[in-house]
């Protein structure tokens, strides 16, 4: 799986865009885009995924360079509950026949600020 | 939505105990994992299993031992517990074999090792 680099922690004031970068510069073609976030004391929640075009779902908003090199994880009005780690995850589809499970990085901390 | 429910929240066992960390998920998913999450460190994968009375080893099995006799059912076994093995420790679930998107986590079970 391609390694990613993420911010270790960002600030955002409530109710703006939060906008969340992944370098992924070695990412390969058959490798999806994943993203998850960590609130505290919580297990990890999926929030969205693509290959190459931009995805758009009832969380957030997935934007992945033409190149594929990098991409964003945008929250369009960020609230209070936001607050987490996100998780920038590059895998390709395993091909053992079951799931082997998912490599988490450090994320970034988002903070939401009121 | 599919539930993934950790028997304990938190847990206190003396060293040299032998403890079992149970996880039961309610959407009949082939594959299930289990993490353990310190500061740091991230969350690393100690075994998965994606099928009935299989497993494999993820990244860190040594110290551990994994039972699925049920595919609903996942249990983390420590068959003599360290200092060393005070963590929080996250059970996860998915559907999709080779995906990384659908994976669901429990609430995580933070065991202490004294």
């Amino acid at each position: 799986d391609a390694k990613t680099t993420q911010p270790p922690s960002m600030d955002c004031a409530e109710g703006r865009a939060a906008n969340l970068p992944c370098n992924h510069s070695t990412i390969s073609g058959n490798e999806y885009v994943y993203w998850y976030r960590q609130i505290h004391s919580q297990g990890p929640q999926y929030i969205i995924h693509g290959l190459k075009n931009n995805e758009t779902n009832e969380m957030a908003s997935l934007i992945i360079t033409e190149d594929r090199k990098s991409s964003t994880l945008i929250l369009p009005h960020a609230t209070l509950r936001d607050t987490a780690v996100y998780y920038c995850i590059v895998r390709g589809m395993y091909s053992g026949g079951g799931a082997d499970g998912l490599t988490f990085g450090k994320g970034t901390h988002l903070i939401i600020q009121p | 939505d599919v539930k993934v429910t950790q028997s304990s929240r938190y847990l206190v066992k003396r060293t040299g105990e032998k403890v079992f960390l149970e996880c039961v998920q309610d959407m009949d998913h082939e594959n299930m994992f289990w993490y353990r999450q310190d500061p740091g460190l991230g969350l690393r994968l100690i075994y998965f299993s994606y099928d009935v009375k299989m497993k494999e080893k993820g990244d860190i099995p040594e110290g551990y031992s994994v039972s699925r006799e049920k595919k609903e059912r996942f249990s983390l076994i420590l068959e003599s517990a360290s200092t060393n093995q005070t963590s929080m420790y996250l059970c996860a679930s998915s559907l999709f074999g080779g995906l990384g998107y659908g994976y669901t986590f429990g609430s995580g079970t933070r065991l202490t090792v004294v």
